[in-house]
């Protein structure tokens, strides 16, 4: 059974589009995130939830809109795609209760990613 | 704020050798992990480390976190084409805190 599942794997699509990517977690963790790793393999950190509750959000646009309907799920959608949004997002989850100090005494699950691509 | 460099960018090795990827931290580590990215797949955790001096084995791979807790390396010893991807550090800055950064990663490639 895959612990942190994201759909689709990749993506292509045009400028100023809307799309949503997937995330769902059976491991039973009350922390989900996402993270943005461009194309020099660094990874930021975006958005982190904590039991349904926004926790983190860093410096990201407007555009990006995470909705956690339940703690095993952390959906990312993106509207009015831009050719920089053009990376690899990652989802992960981890047992951290806080939502806040990621990775602290646990290690986090990530997901295969998914390659966004705007053309 | 913190940043994490790696070192090297990259690494081609003939396998059967040794080789050793480091991360330095531009402030005190709270905690020090260390993945492993294979190409469309996701992060995998191999190690983390806390204490000042810390030393983890796992199989053929052994990380170190120095005295200070702003170095650490990662030794591969006998290097196999599987150990191939990209080794990435992450490290957050201390308890409670909502910034956990990654470094900038170092891809190896094994020769066989």
């Amino acid at each position: 059974d895959t612990a942190v599942s994201q759909t689709p794997k990749y993506l292509v699509t045009q400028m100023g589009n809307d799309k949503s990517i997937k995330c769902e977690q059976n491991l039973g963790h009350d922390t989900m995130y996402w993270y943005k790793q461009d194309s020099k393999k660094f990874l930021k950190i975006m958005f982190s939830y904590n039991n349904k509750e926004l926790i983190i959000n860093e410096t990201v646009p407007n555009r990006f809109s995470p909705k956690s309907p339940d703690k095993a799920h952390l959906n990312l959608h993106i509207n009015s795609l831009e050719l920089g949004d053009s990376a690899v997002y990652f989802c992960a989850s981890s047992q951290d209760k806080t939502g806040g100090a990621f990775l602290s005494n646990t290690e986090a699950f990530f997901g295969q990613g998914t390659r966004l691509t705007v053309v | 704020s913190q940043e994490l460099e790696q070192s090297p960018q990259s690494l081609i090795v003939q396998e059967g050798k040794n080789l050793t990827i480091n991360c330095t931290s531009s402030k005190t580590l709270y905690g020090l992990y260390w993945y492993k990215q294979k190409y469309g797949e996701g992060l995998i955790f191999l190690m983390m480390l806390q204490k000042g001096g810390e030393e983890k084995s796992h199989e053929k791979i052994t990380a170190k976190l120095d005295e200070k807790k702003q170095q650490s390396s990662l030794h591969i010893t006998a290097s196999q084409p599987s150990h191939a991807g990209i080794y990435l550090c992450g490290a957050s800055s201390g308890p409670g805190t909502y910034k956990y950064i990654f470094g900038t990663g170092t891809r190896l490639k094994v020769l066989a």
